[in-house]
């Protein structure tokens, strides 16, 4: 059984400040790393889906590094903002053939302005 | 709206009645995903569907669940007897092909009581 654990659980921060959180896995049985992020009320977005060891992967302030040989990934956001408050999932995606997601039971942050 | 769409939005049932959830998916996506998230846990998968057809169910709880999908659009996940165990968040996801990102919905949101 494949799983996926984050921490921290949650996270508060003030404004300007940078953070990040880690997602770690089995690092056998893998194809794909997932990070979404998923505001209330809201549907889940994807952030990055990534797949080769030592990928990196930028969009504005929020970055992600995988290490898929130890089994874990790191997500950076850069000078929080109150808009960044959400909860940030990781989903493992295996090597079998049918896509499903493996989700670990995700980050939440809250941004204080 | 071309988003993955989900109705009910809530849903407020009481123990032992049965309950529908429809997912629509993103028109021409042939991958279709349920999960759902209980208080305090991670996402969960319960089936996948490729078209009409549903290769993995795995996921599914009991034989209380079940899900079917049509003209490779619109999914319906069906919960018999419900029991307060079933409150949950549904989600549904849809994608082109089963190794890409996965379009969330927005979520029906069970209160069995």
């Amino acid at each position: 059984i494949l799983n996926v654990e984050q921490s921290p659980q949650s996270l508060h921060v003030q404004e300007g400040d940078s953070t990040n959180f880690t997602c770690s896995f089995p690092s056998s049985n893998f194809y794909a790393l997932h990070w979404y992020r998923w505001e209330t009320a809201k549907s889940p977005e994807a952030l990055f889906v990534m797949t080769l060891n030592g990928d990196e992967k930028k969009k504005g302030r929020i970055s992600a590094t995988l290490n898929t040989k130890e089994g874990y990934s790191y997500l950076y956001i850069k000078g929080s903002q109150p808009e960044d408050s959400a909860t940030y999932l990781c989903a493992l995606q295996g090597s079998g053939n049918t896509g499903k997601l493996i989700f670990g039971q995700g980050t939440t942050l809250q941004v204080k302005p | 709206g071309a988003g993955v769409s989900q109705s009910p939005s809530n849903k407020v049932t009481e123990k032992g009645k049965d309950v529908e959830l429809r997912c629509d998916p993103i028109s021409g996506h042939t991958a279709l995903y349920w999960y759902r998230q209980r208080l305090g846990q991670g996402l969960e998968f319960l089936i996948y569907f490729q078209g009409n057809s549903a290769p993995d169910k795995s996921g599914l709880p009991s034989d209380r669940f079940s899900a079917e999908r049509t003209g490779e659009s619109v999914s319906t996940l069906t919960i018999q007897r419900t029991q307060q165990e079933d409150s949950a968040v549904y989600l549904c996801a849809s994608l082109v092909a089963a190794y890409n990102e996965q379009f969330f919905g927005p979520g029906t949101r069970l209160t069995v009581l």
